[in-house]
């Protein structure tokens, strides 16, 4: 089955800089990923995706980069801000279900 | 989008007995489901409902557990049945609308004591 988990529980940022947040994913069935950022006491919010043709997408702040190769995917945030403090999820997805990967915490430090 | 309306937004129960969680959208969809979020974990897939049919159960959740129904397009529930405290959990609905971008509601947090 579908399996996606992250490296780092945990990672802290500097207000401006850039955060990367990374993901690896075991099964390479997946037809998408999908990036989820979740607030204390919210259910996830969707960020962006890509699809598993492609290996870049960019948003407003936000690239994710995908490398089939190596299985990895990830999150950059450009000039990261208190509102990006959260726990952001790394999922995979197919024509129906959504699985989730195990979550990263990003803090962002004044 | 969809806008998607969960309750009730929390309770605590007593071990032994039953909670019935409903999940209202705004619009139709196609596709929910429910979710589970144990205590500083991520999220694991339950089940995804089915609308005039079974739900389908992902490896490890059974229907005596937790029962699904989905009526029709815009509504569903989840019972969570003879609870004990490692039920005690965040449960999420969610659906999707055709694309790839799935909603979630805002959970239910259940305490068992």
């Amino acid at each position: 089955g579908e399996s996606v988990g992250l490296h780092l529980p945990t990672l802290s940022v500097q207000e401006g800089d850039n955060s990367i947040i990374n993901c690896a994913y075991s099964n390479s069935a997946s037809d998408y990923f999908i990036w989820y950022k979740q607030e204390s006491g919210k259910g996830p919010q969707f960020i962006i995706d890509i699809r598993s043709n492609m290996d870049k997408r960019q948003g407003q702040r936000v690239t994710v980069l995908l490398n089939k190769t190596v299985k990895h995917l990830s999150l950059q945030i450009a000039a990261t801000q208190p509102g990006d403090s959260a726990v952001y999820f790394c999922a995979g997805g197919g024509d129906d279900k959504i699985i989730f990967g195990k979550g990263t915490r990003l803090h962002i430090l004044p | 989008s969809a806008v998607i309306s969960q309750k009730p937004s929390r309770d605590i129960c007593q071990r032994g007995t039953s909670l019935t969680i409903q999940c209202q959208v705004d619009s139709q969809v196609t596709m929910m489901f429910w979710y589970r979020q144990q205590p500083g974990q991520s999220l694991t897939l339950i089940a995804t409902a089915n609308q005039g049919s079974e739900a389908t159960y992902e490896s490890g959740f059974v229907i005596d557990k937790f029962p699904i129904s989905r009526p029709n397009l815009t509504f569903s529930t989840l019972t969570v049945s003879n609870m004990s405290p490692e039920d005690s959990s965040i449960y999420l609905c969610s659906v999707r609308t055709g694309n790839t971008e799935a909603f979630f509601g805002q959970g239910t947090r259940l305490t068992v004591v």
